[in-house]
């Protein structure tokens, strides 16, 4: 069965801490995507990478890290200096074409909330 | 940097009403591609539209990208609760895979 999976559904982090979020698609794809989405709020990337040991920063970098260290996965890492970590956290993947934006495939995301 | 708006930010319709959301980028696109993400849900692409002036439709749904291909909207005959969701455009960035995603529409259905 394709497709993006995310794990955890729900993740709890406490003041200071580190914590990493999953994302693994089995599509073959080339490049994967992190979005941020607060409530009722658009999407706004964090990280992007188009081919394995190569990513590029987004809209909202900061506070964050991100590693390509195989095709099929793209972990996410929220850092302590990212002060307002609270949201729902997306991750997608799409074909690698001629840079004319292909469609992207959203794995179920993670909840992301600090106690 | 590209810009992607969209209006109206919410609607609230009665079912069986027409629905219709306006995507409008300050700069040229290749292609306008339409997502979908119900509550609580993640965001599932519908339809990518490429042509200027093109019109793609899918049952209810009417998808229109603008002669300038600037601009798109999205028509949906005679709701359903189903359609509830939030309804988000995206357009490519030039040179790269990343797509600007549209600020989206939320739409709600009075049954």
């Amino acid at each position: 069965d394709g497709g993006i999976t995310q794990s955890p559904k729900y993740l709890f982090r406490k003041e200071g801490q580190n914590v990493t979020l999953s994302c693994e698609q089995n599509l073959n794809h080339d490049a994967m995507y992190w979005y941020r989405q607060d409530p009722g709020q658009g999407l706004r990337l964090i990280y992007y990478s188009q081919i394995v040991n190569d990513f590029q920063k987004g809209d909202i970098a900061e506070g964050y890290s991100v590693s390509r260290e195989k095709k099929e996965s793209f972990p996410l890492t929220v850092t302590s200096a990212q002060k307002n970590p609270t949201a729902f956290y997306l991750c997608a993947s799409s074909k690698r074409t001629s840079g004319r934006g292909e469609t992207q495939y959203f794995g179920p995301g993670t909840r992301l909330l600090v106690l | 940097g590209q810009q992607v708006m969209q209006i109206p930010q919410y609607q609230h319709v009665q079912e069986g009403e027409d629905f219709t959301t306006y995507c409008n980028s300050s700069t040229t696109l290749s292609n306008i591609q339409w997502y979908k993400q119900r509550p609580g849900g993640h965001p599932v692409f519908l339809i990518q539209l490429v042509k200027s002036g093109e019109v793609k439709k899918q049952k209810r749904l009417t998808f229109q990208f603008g002669e300038a291909k600037k601009n798109s909207s999205l028509h949906i005959t005679a709701t359903q609760t189903t359609d509830v969701g939030t309804y988000f455009c995206a357009g490519p960035n030039f040179g790269n895979e990343k797509l600007t995603f549209g600020t989206g529409t939320r739409l709600t259905i009075i049954p």
